[in-house]
């Protein structure tokens, strides 16, 4: 079956700007991940959506971050008002259980990322 | 402040050689998870495993071989008989239900032919 994709896979913006990613994750998995990866920053979490609960949101570095999840499929990753420091390679992930799931359901699934350059 | 540290910044085996990568963490909690993941020069990254911290079983899959030690908080992880595909950067971390979800700076694992 398809796996994890993520649109657009490149996109360049200016300074300012509001950016929205898209992540559309594996049919059928209830937990989805954002992470982001930077050269100065590594590999950073910055929220994960389970089910219906509410998402935690505790790794966005800014109030300019916001992440939905509509009808527990698709999510998208909005940073308003881009600075340059948001230059990253954004990924996501899902899974069919959450975190506390048994081992098999957690398994997480990426997808290839969208990378984000803020001029 | 949970933390993740993976000292080795960079390993050069020959191939078939074993090779061994740290993972040591930081947590108050009682509960959490860990995690290595692969990320291979093509970019994807890839899961690996997960551990709960009630399971000091180690965990064996193929090649790849996983050593949990509450004692010394460590969560290294092997793999036997290394190929050249197995050359990736490898992270470690560490989480709480998802809060706190911390990662280690990566160990970029060379394997030559």
């Amino acid at each position: 079956g398809a796996g994890v994709s993520q649109s657009p896979s490149n996109k360049v913006t200016e300074k300012g700007k509001d950016v929205e990613l898209r992540c559309d994750p594996i049919s059928g998995h209830t937990a989805l991940y954002w992470y982001r990866q930077s050269l100065g920053q590594g590999l950073e979490f910055l929220i994960y959506f389970q089910g219906n609960s509410a998402p935690d949101k505790s790794g966005l570095p800014s109030d300019r971050f916001s992440a939905e999840r509509t009808g527990g499929s698709v999510s998208t990753l909005t940073i308003q008002r881009t600075q340059q420091e948001d230059s990253a390679v954004y990924l996501c992930a899902s899974s069919r259980g959450g975190l506390a799931g048994d081992n098999v359901r957690h398994e997480q699934f990426f997808g290839p990322g969208t990378r984000l350059t803020v001029l | 402040a949970q933390k993740v540290t993976q000292a080795q910044t960079e390993i050069s085996v020959v191939e078939k050689e074993d090779v061994t990568l740290d993972c040591v963490y930081e947590t108050r909690d009682t509960t959490y998870y860990l995690f290595w993941y692969k990320q291979p020069p093509s970019g994807e990254l890839v899961f690996l495993i997960r551990r709960n911290s009630f399971d000091e079983q180690n965990e064996i899959s193929g090649r790849y071989s996983w050593n949990f030690q509450k004692s010394t908080s460590s969560f290294n992880f092997t793999i036997t008989a290394s190929q050249v595909v197995d050359s990736a950067v490898y992270f470690c971390a560490l989480s709480n239900y998802g809060q706190n979800f911390v990662f280690g700076p990566g160990t970029r694992l060379s394997v030559l032919p």
